[in-house]
């Protein structure tokens, strides 16, 4: 029963290289979320989405693009790291609050990103 | 984008002792409540999550409730352990509906032992 899997757990990239993280969930959940945090400043969400071709943005997208082809796999881009992109980012996934599911979300383990 | 507060930013307490903390978030276009517990090195993990004017939810010795009309949640601890030491995230939706979930910075919980 693996949850939500995340990929790579550290990563060190240098200013201006690109990378994906990647995010996978097998509880047939339609909502994802990517999530950086930062010292002080709890959970800031970057995108989500509410199903298979269906991406929004959050409150920090800005540098990041996704993508969600499948159910199971929503992806997060870094297309020209930053030093202002290192932090912890963690994925989540929710089947929503409908009927009697109870809406929680269900984290990935994170990935430490520094960008140097 | 929501202003989802906690208060207090961290609080220290004896083993033993019970204890309580705020989540204030906008009244208007209420969705639902979230409360998460995030030990050091791990993921977060959920407590609670509460929908209803007036609920209250009860796990082991943590309990949370909801007034969705005045905008706040309280989650009490009784009598804190020490591997009660965490933090605890609250987190709101964005309006009716809505899936985009916003969260508070967190209180940061020691207990001493």
């Amino acid at each position: 029963n693996a949850g939500v899997t995340q990929t790579p757990k550290f990563r060190i990239l240098k200013i201006g290289q690109s990378m994906t993280l990647q995010c996978a969930q097998d509880m047939n959940h339609n909502y994802m979320y990517w999530y950086r945090q930062d010292p002080g400043m709890g959970l800031k969400l970057i995108y989500y989405s509410v199903g298979a071709g269906i991406t929004d943005k959050g409150e920090v997208p800005n540098g990041y693009n996704v993508s969600r082809s499948t159910t199971e796999d929503f992806p997060l881009r870094l297309e020209l790291a930053a030093p202002s992109q290192t932090s912890v980012y963690f994925c989540a996934s929710t089947l929503g609050l409908a009927g009697i599911n109870t809406g929680e979300l269900f984290f990935g383990e994170g990935s430490r990103l520094t960008v140097l | 984008i929501l202003n989802v507060e906690q208060s207090p930013q961290s609080l220290h307490v004896q083993e033993g002792d019970s204890t309580n903390f705020t989540c204030s978030f906008p009244s208007s276009n209420f969705y639902a409540l979230h409360w998460y517990r995030w030990e050091t090195a791990k993921s977060p993990e959920a407590l609670f999550v509460m929908t209803l004017n007036g609920d209250e939810k009860k796990k082991g010795r943590i309990s949370a409730t909801l007034n969705t009309k005045e905008g706040y949640s309280y989650l009490y601890i009784k009598g804190s352990q020490p591997e009660d030491s965490a933090t605890y995230l609250c987190a709101t939706h964005s309006g009716a509906g809505s899936y985009q979930l916003t969260f508070g910075k967190g209180t940061k919980l020691s207990v001493i032992p």
